[in-house]
């Protein structure tokens, strides 16, 4: 276990509709990113959040955002959800010492979107 | 355009049999590789990973991967599987000034007992 957890598991929504997934990082962590791993494919880089800042972010449109809180937990926010969302959504913890760190994976929130 | 490329989809296996799972990036700057496990039902796990010093790097469960920086290349290998070692395996690479992994498309490996 690394001791990042997300919230919840499995998640079902409609077209349209928004969702948010939660993430708590590892203890000592202060940063948090987001993937997106659709089915059969590698996880995706949407963001990054350090110390409640955007802090890089991938080819994702802005219907993607997020949060980070002052404990360094995160909020990762889809409005106008589309078929295509449908994944597990990843998020990971690091500590950014100097780039280049080892990210420690949480189990995912699986995303059906119908 | 920066890549991950795992050239291997599918593997199936026998127990005992040697395993090599292949990955190639592009990337231009100095980067730090990763290969990491995802069991059925579980989350990425982290097996080995390589900053810098010796290119053999050991891992968890008899895994180890060797980079050969001309070739770009970060294999993983390990000289005999288990039916545990079921699984899918993603090479990531992210830049040393870098805050993104970019991950391969993934290796799905089967052991048959």
């Amino acid at each position: 276990e690394t001791g990042v957890t997300q919230s919840p598991t499995h998640l079902i929504k409609t077209r349209g509709q928004q969702v948010t997934l939660r993430c708590s990082s590892q203890s000592g962590h202060n940063t948090v990113s987001w993937y997106q791993q659709a089915l059969g494919q590698g996880p995706q880089f949407i963001f990054q959040y350090y110390r409640e800042e955007e802090n890089g972010r991938g080819n994702f449109p802005p219907r993607f955002s997020g949060l980070q809180f002052p404990n360094y937990s995160s909020e990762l926010n889809v409005n106008a959800l589309e078929l295509d969302d449908s994944a597990l959504y990843l998020c990971a913890s690091s500590s950014p010492l100097g780039g280049g760190e080892t990210q420690y994976f949480g189990p995912g929130t699986r995303l059906l979107v119908l | 355009a920066q890549s991950v490329s795992q050239h291997n989809h599918h593997v199936i296996l026998s127990e005992a049999a040697s395993l090599e799972l292949g990955c190639n990036y592009s990337y231009g700057g100095t980067v730090n590789l990763f290969w990491y496990v995802q069991y059925p039902g579980q989350h990425l796990q982290l097996l080995l990973k390589y900053f810098s010093g010796d290119p053999l790097v050991k891992g968890i469960k008899g895994f180890e991967a060797e980079f050969i920086k001309s070739k770009f290349s970060f294999n993983l290998r390990k000289p005999s599987v288990q039916w545990s070692d079921t699984a899918e395996y993603f090479c990531a690479v992210i830049l040393t000034t870098g805050n993104q992994f970019y991950f391969g498309t993934g290796t799905s490996l089967t052991v048959i007992p």
